[in-house]
């Protein structure tokens, strides 16, 4: 157990609507960060919030947003969703958001229909 | 433009045999270099990374700036191994941690 904890799990919605991604970091880290992985795809890095704030941000679509709350932990906002946003969807922590080691989540994996 | 590149989607050998996974990065500063796994079912996690010039499971990665490459060998592969491997690149310019798209080793009896 990597002690990052994503809900939910699965997720089944239909195109045109608005999901909400949930991550828990590891006690202690304040960097998070967001991945997308789709079929046959690598790891594409979304962005990275550090101790509440934006620090970096990589292919996002404008569709989608995320942040960090004061108790760390962190949500994505995927809205009018299509087809091709569905993927698996990472979460990962660490302490400064520096190069130290990355502790991932299990994953959500949202499904568009 | 930044990017790592793993030119193997799948690699495929037997038990016993050497294995390399090919990993190439683009990045004009000081990159830092790291070799993540899955195996079946399970979370990413670190293997190792090339600051810590560790040998972790027999892998070992040693990094390139020449040729801008990480390579990871081992020169026994076991059954194991068998999972998907990740190269990462860590850019200190921008705070960004990026993937390769991945390579899974399979290793056969």
């Amino acid at each position: 157990d990597s002690g990052v904890t994503q809900t939910p799990k699965h997720l089944i919605t239909a195109t045109g609507q608005r999901v909400t991604l949930r991550c828990s970091p590891r006690s202690g880290d304040l960097s998070v960060y967001w991945y997308q992985q789709s079929l046959d795809q690598g790891l594409q890095f979304l962005i990275q919030y550090y101790n509440g704030e934006e620090r970096a941000k990589g292919n996002i679509l404008e569709r989608f947003s995320a942040q960090q709350f004061p108790d760390l932990h962190s949500e994505l906002n995927l809205s009018s969703l299509e087809l091709g946003d569905s993927a698996l969807y990472f979460c990962a922590s660490n302490l400064q958001g520096r190069d130290t080691e990355a502790f991932f989540g299990q994953g959500t994996r949202l499904t568009v229909v | 433009a930044q990017r790592v590149t793993q030119p193997e989607k799948l690699l495929s050998v037997f038990k016993g045999a050497p294995v390399e996974l090919k990993c190439n990065y683009s990045y004009s500063g000081s990159p830092e270099l790291f070799w993540y796994v899955q195996y079946s079912r399970q979370r990413l996690q670190l293997l190792l990374r090339h600051i810590s010039r560790e040998s972790i499971k027999g892998f070992t990665a040693d990094l390139n700036k020449g040729e801008t490459s990480f390579h990871l060998k081992k020169p026994f592969a076991q059954e194991e191994d068998s999972a998907m491997y990740y190269c990462a690149l860590w850019m200190d310019s921008s705070y960004k941690l990026i993937f390769g798209s991945g390579t899974r080793l399979l290793v056969r009896p």
